[in-house]
């Protein structure tokens, strides 16, 4: 019964490597998000999409591509992986409504890179 | 440039004692402040929010107050408990239509001593 699942909870790669991250939700929101939490614990947002449309793309470099298939689901694909992209990732979902709706975080997907 | 700034950065109170985190801002524009609670090895989870038409919000042993003109706001904790022992991060956003961009302040890490 996980409202906002991920996986995988844990990913060490190599730097150049290729990864991705995914995301469901079972809230029936239809607002996803993905947040970086750095080793300093600062969160900070990356992507949002509401119904498959990106809204939000914060200054995050074009090696960070979210795609969302349906409004349940939110995927980030990195490309050629560096150091500092090392962080926990988080994704959350909210409904859609006056700005002040919950978001729910999941689990977490801690990216180390060597 | 932070936009939400939190102090202290790490504190330490007796069970039984008030936990006080608080939070400054700078954009007049945001009109939504929740309290995120994050546990180790876990997602952020929204503890209590408050929007800047009210000085105040209870709820349980957690408090905010809210103080437009100063354009800062706190977290109270009564009767802290150990299963309070948390990172707990402010976080503002401005109405948009439909979604949240939240803003989160760095973190502080609470530890409540038995």
């Amino acid at each position: 019964d996980t409202a906002v699942s991920q996986t995988p909870k844990y990913l060490v790669t190599q730097m150049g490597n290729d990864k991705s991250i995914k995301c469901e939700q079972n809230l029936g929101h239809d607002t996803m998000y993905w947040y970086k939490q750095d080793s300093k614990k600062f969160l900070k947002i990356m992507f949002s999409y509401n119904n498959k449309e990106l809204i939000i793309n914060e200054t995050v470099p074009n090696r960070f591509s979210p795609k969302s298939p349906d409004k349940a689901h939110l995927n980030l694909h990195i490309n050629s992986l560096e150091l500092g992209d090392s962080a926990v990732y988080f994704c959350a979902s909210s409904s859609w409504g006056t700005g002040s709706e919950t978001q729910y975080f999941g689990p977490g997907t801690r990216l180390l890179v060597l | 440039q932070q936009q939400v700034k939190q102090s202290p950065q790490s504190l330490i109170v007796q069970k039984g004692g008030i936990s006080i985190i608080n939070c400054a801002y700078e954009n007049t524009a945001f009109d939504y402040f929740p309290w995120y609670q994050q546990f180790p090895g876990k997602g952020p989870a929204l503890l209590i929010a408050i929007r800047p038409d009210v000085s105040e919000k209870k709820e349980g042993r957690f408090t905010i107050s809210f103080n437009k003109s100063a354009k800062q706001f706190s977290l109270h904790i009564m009767d802290s408990q150990p299963g309070d022992s948390a990172t707990y991060f402010c976080a503002a956003s401005k109405e948009n239509t439909g979604f949240q961009k939240l803003v989160f302040g760095t973190g502080t890490r609470l530890l409540v001593s038995p």
